[in-house]
């Protein structure tokens, strides 16, 4: 069972298209951090969320975690071709008495030209 | 300031055999942590050194250990290699835990055939 579930796994759109990926749980997070991942790279720091409601906005990525830090969501405006890669959210709280960080499965984003 | 350094970067071994991945975490960096990557199961938490300690570990065989030297560069071995043991292998440094952001390497491609 995973602790994190991504949403959609695979998504193809158009470049100027706008999307919206989910990150959900049962589980409550102490914080929340989004990463992308290009072939061939390790992941990428996007942004970490911890306050339960909170927004933030990279460009044209908006994040959101949900009010009660079980879910998260990044909302990508006019996507272009610089955003395709694999999205990871990953939740951090404590398991059998120690902070650990839990991946989600991740989102496979592809814009097309 | 470098980033996190891994080698190598590809690697193919049959089975039975071990294998040695080395990691160089950033500067300053105390924690290190190893994932592994395969397209079915995501990225999945091998373990994490902090100060030369084991601090975490997953859910993996015993065939799988690390170790962190006093300069906080780590490796990890893989023993009796097995061929679902193939995946991309991931360092990721942090300040101060694995549940903190992660600063990823480029990851080593192991090839077991």
């Amino acid at each position: 069972t995973q602790l994190l579930e991504q949403s959609p796994q695979f998504l193809s759109i158009q470049e100027g298209e706008n999307l919206t990926v989910y990150c959900n749980s049962s589980s409550v997070f102490s914080s929340l951090q989004w990463y992308r991942q290009e072939p061939g790279e390790g992941p990428v720091l996007l942004v970490t969320v911890v306050t339960g409601g909170e927004v933030k906005k990279l460009k044209r990525l908006t994040f959101q975690f949900g009010d009660a830090r079980k879910d998260s969501s990044l909302h990508i405006t006019a996507a272009q071709p610089g955003d395709t890669g694999l999205y990871l959210c990953a939740g951090a709280r404590r398991i059998q008495g120690a902070q650990k960080l839990v991946f989600g499965q991740g989102t496979r984003l592809t814009i097309n030209p | 300031k470098a980033g996190v350094t891994q080698t190598p970067r590809y690697l193919i071994k049959t089975r039975g055999q071990q294998v040695t991945l080395s990691c160089s975490p950033i500067s300053g960096h105390r924690s290190v942590s190893w994932y592994q990557q395969t397209p079915g199961q995501g990225l999945q938490f091998l373990f994490e050194y902090f100060s030369e300690t084991q601090r975490n570990k997953g859910n993996f065989p015993g065939r799988f250990s690390g170790r962190q030297f006093s300069n906080s560069r780590s490796e990890m071995n893989v023993s009796t290699l097995e061929l679902g043991d193939s995946a991309l292998y991931l360092c990721a440094s942090s300040l101060s835990g694995a549940y903190n952001e992660q600063f990823f390497g480029p990851g080593t491609r192991l090839t077991v055939l």
